[in-house]
């Protein structure tokens, strides 16, 4: 069945680093691909989200683009900020499972000032 | 903006009682979502609804129910609260439609759970 795998955390940095977040998937068909974020005592929110290959989801400074051949939607910041600290989820969505979004296990980042 | 509503952010049950948790989203969604997240297993999906009165079973349904008389409102029970269900309960809705925008998901903060 359908799949996402992420790179395990906590992920730790210092402020203004750059920040990847791996991600990979395996799925039947065409899947839209996303990245949610949680904050601390909150629920998730999207963050971005592509939904055909070679597009780039941005938002906030944070991009991901949807590589087909390599089944990746890698997560990157140019420079993080105290404020990104919060546990990011990648997940996919195709139509061959109806509505139902499949979730990668969160990887948590710490930015330290 | 879209809103979704969670009955509770913490609570604390007796194993063995019956519990309910209630979600209500003000957007006219025609899906919602229950998942349950825990630390290193992400987001699993309990029970989910594509209408009023429909329900189907998401990848751990057992020892779950759940209840949409009415389209803004999805109600998960707990029949028997035991302690591994000791959780936070996160509810979604997204939009019907069939175009990509019907797999964003909206959340809820959350109701952690904790059964003794």
């Amino acid at each position: 069945g359908d799949s996402v795998t992420q790179m395990e955390g906590p992920v730790t940095l210092s402020e203004e680093a750059f920040l990847t977040i791996n991600c990979t998937y395996t799925a039947t068909g065409y899947p839209s691909l996303f990245w949610y974020v949680q904050y601390p005592g909150e629920g998730l929110q999207l963050l971005l989200k592509a939904t055909k290959a070679d597009d780039k989801g941005s938002n906030k400074g944070f991009e991901a683009t949807y590589r087909k051949e390599t089944t990746s939607f890698h997560l990157e910041k140019g420079s993080v900020q105290v404020s990104d600290s919060a546990v990011y989820f990648c997940a996919l969505s195709a139509l061959t499972g109806g509505f139902k979004t499949i979730f990668g296990a969160g990887t948590r980042l710490f930015v330290k000032a | 903006d879209v809103k979704v509503t969670q009955s509770s952010r913490y609570l604390v049950k007796r194993t063995g009682e019956k519990v309910f948790l209630e979600c209500v989203q003000d957007m006219d969604h025609e899906n919602m979502f229950w998942y349950r997240q825990d630390p290193g297993l992400g987001l699993r999906l309990i029970y989910f609804s594509y209408d009023v009165k429909m329900k189907e079973k998401g990848d751990i349904p057992e020892g779950y129910s759940v209840s949409r008389e009415k389209k803004e409102r999805f109600s998960l029970i707990l029949e028997s609260a035991s302690t591994n269900q000791t959780s936070m309960y996160l509810c979604a809705s997204s939009p019907s439609g069939g175009g990509a925008d019907s797999y964003e998901q909206y959340f809820g903060p959350g109701t952690r759970l904790t059964v003794t």
